[in-house]
């Protein structure tokens, strides 16, 4: 079946620190990857996704077929990283799309 | 910009009440969704509809039902609502033009059934 795990519902890093943010998929074939972002009280909206290999606001994620996994990374975290976090894969042509857990990551100041 | 709108942002409803929650999207989207977030659990597609009158069970359909008459719309209906429906529920839409399209979120509606 096809599916997205984030292993960390929570994570928690100092200002300034790296911050990786773990994705594993379960798909057979070459997947197309988001990330999905929630700012507190704002709605949920796409970070970057796979094909574009952009960095948006310092974060990048590299898929890595080997390892099965679309990390998200960011070398020096701000306190404005704040936000709850989604990776997620297209199903069915890609019309629908299936979310991992979640995880919340806090920068502490 | 893409603007997803739903109606009713906070709702207390009593158990067994019918309740509608109402979306509408001014992009012209084939594709329309409706999640629910719940915390530890993530993002779960409860329907999803890809034309006028077209719908499809998502991963948790039991206890709701969706209407789409309008393209523009898209209705998630609790027949008889229960406690374990309180929850955050999310509408999305998506064009079908292209491959992993971006899907586009509304602010929420926070359901809470007493």
């Amino acid at each position: 079946a096809q599916r997205v795990t984030q292993p960390e519902k929570l994570l928690s890093v100092f200002k300034g620190a790296p911050v990786e943010l773990k994705c594993n998929y379960s798909y057979s074939g070459s997947p197309e990857l988001f990330w999905y972002v929630q700012y507190s009280r704002q709605r949920l909206q796409l970070l970057l996704r796979h094909i574009s290999r952009e960095s948006i606001k310092g974060f990048t994620a590299d898929l890595n077929k080997g390892e099965t996994s679309f990390h998200l990374k960011k070398p020096f975290a701000q306190e404005e990283d704040s936000a709850m976090y989604y990776c997620a894969l297209p199903l069915q042509g890609a019309q629908k799309l299936v979310f991992g857990q979640g995880t919340r990551l806090t920068i502490n100041p | 910009d893409v603007k997803v709108t739903q109606s009713s942002r906070y709702l207390v409803k009593r158990t067994g009440e019918k309740v509608f929650l109402e979306c509408v999207q001014d992009m012209d989207h084939e594709n329309m969704f409706w999640y629910r977030q719940d915390p530890g659990l993530g993002l779960r597609l409860i329907y999803f509809s890809y034309d006028v009158k077209m719908k499809e069970k998502g991963d948790i359909p039991e206890g709701y039902s969706v209407s789409r008459e309008k393209k523009e719309r898209f209705s998630l209906i609790l027949e008889s609502a229960s406690t374990n429906q309180t929850s955050m529920y999310l509408c999305a839409s998506s064009s079908t033009q292209g491959f992993g399209n971006t899907i586009y979120f509304g602010e929420g509606s926070w359901l809470t059934v007493v």
